[in-house]
């Protein structure tokens, strides 16, 4: 099946850092990846939508500056979280999906994210 | 945009028991509508989705039934097992547009 793998599973930072995030699609071509955080006990929100060689789409509320996204290839996205404060600390989701008018996307494993 | 409402936040049965969790949505274009089941500290499992030109699909102890026209979809657990217990979210989307998720319901299948 569809495999996406992220990493790294958690980390730990000092607040002002900023932290690289992995998105890889193992065994199929994502034309779209997107990247979701969730706090504890809520649901999964939205931050952006990128596709392969173009610029991320961010949800309004999501600071672009702060959360950069790079969807370089079509297995690699990446978001750099920019000068971390600990209220970005939370679990970050990313998914793929294999192009247009296939819906289904496959997620990651997700990233825990500390700020201290 | 989108808006997904979910109810209960919280459900809890007995073994054995049904469960039912529903869904609305708001955008009349959408026409994609997974449900998830998400343990803690884990990614969301897709169990079953269905798409807009079908009004009920079933796999095993799982159903989900979607009316277009009151625009709500639920998810039906029959016979429910202590594994069955997670938290489980639906979404909507509009083809291979991105999902939109409800608020999520804590499900706790009791012994």
């Amino acid at each position: 099946g569809a495999v996406v793998s992220q990493h790294p599973s958690w980390v730990i930072c000092k607040s002002g850092t900023s932290v690289k995030i992995e998105c890889r699609s193992l065994d199929f071509q994502a034309t779209t990846m997107f990247w979701y955080r969730q706090f504890p006990k809520q649901s999964l929100m939205l931050m952006a939508t990128s596709n392969e060689g173009s610029k991320a789409t961010y949800e309004q509320g999501v600071e672009k500056d702060k959360f950069l996204i790079n969807h370089a290839s079509l297995t690699l996205s990446t978001l750099t979280v920019t000068s971390a404060h600990p209220e970005d600390s939370s679990f970050y989701i990313c998914s793929a999906s294999g192009g247009s008018g296939y819906n289904e996307q496959f997620f990651g494993p997700g990233t825990r994210l500390t700020v201290l | 945009g989108e808006n997904v409402e979910q109810h209960p936040s919280t459900l809890s049965v007995q073994e054995g028991d049904s469960a039912v969790i529903k869904c609305t949505y708001s955008d009349s274009a959408s026409n994609y509508f997974p449900w998830y089941k998400q343990e803690l500290g884990k990614r969301p499992q897709l169990i079953i989705d269905i798409r807009s030109n079908v009004g009920e699909k079933k796999d095993q102890r799982i159903a989900v039934t979607l009316n277009k026209t009151a625009k709500h979809f639920s998810l039906h657990i029959t016979e429910t097992q202590p594994e069955d217990s997670a938290v489980y979210f639906c979404a909507a989307s509009q083809g291979a547009q991105k999902l939109v998720f409800g608020q999520g319901t804590r499900l706790t299948i009791n012994p």
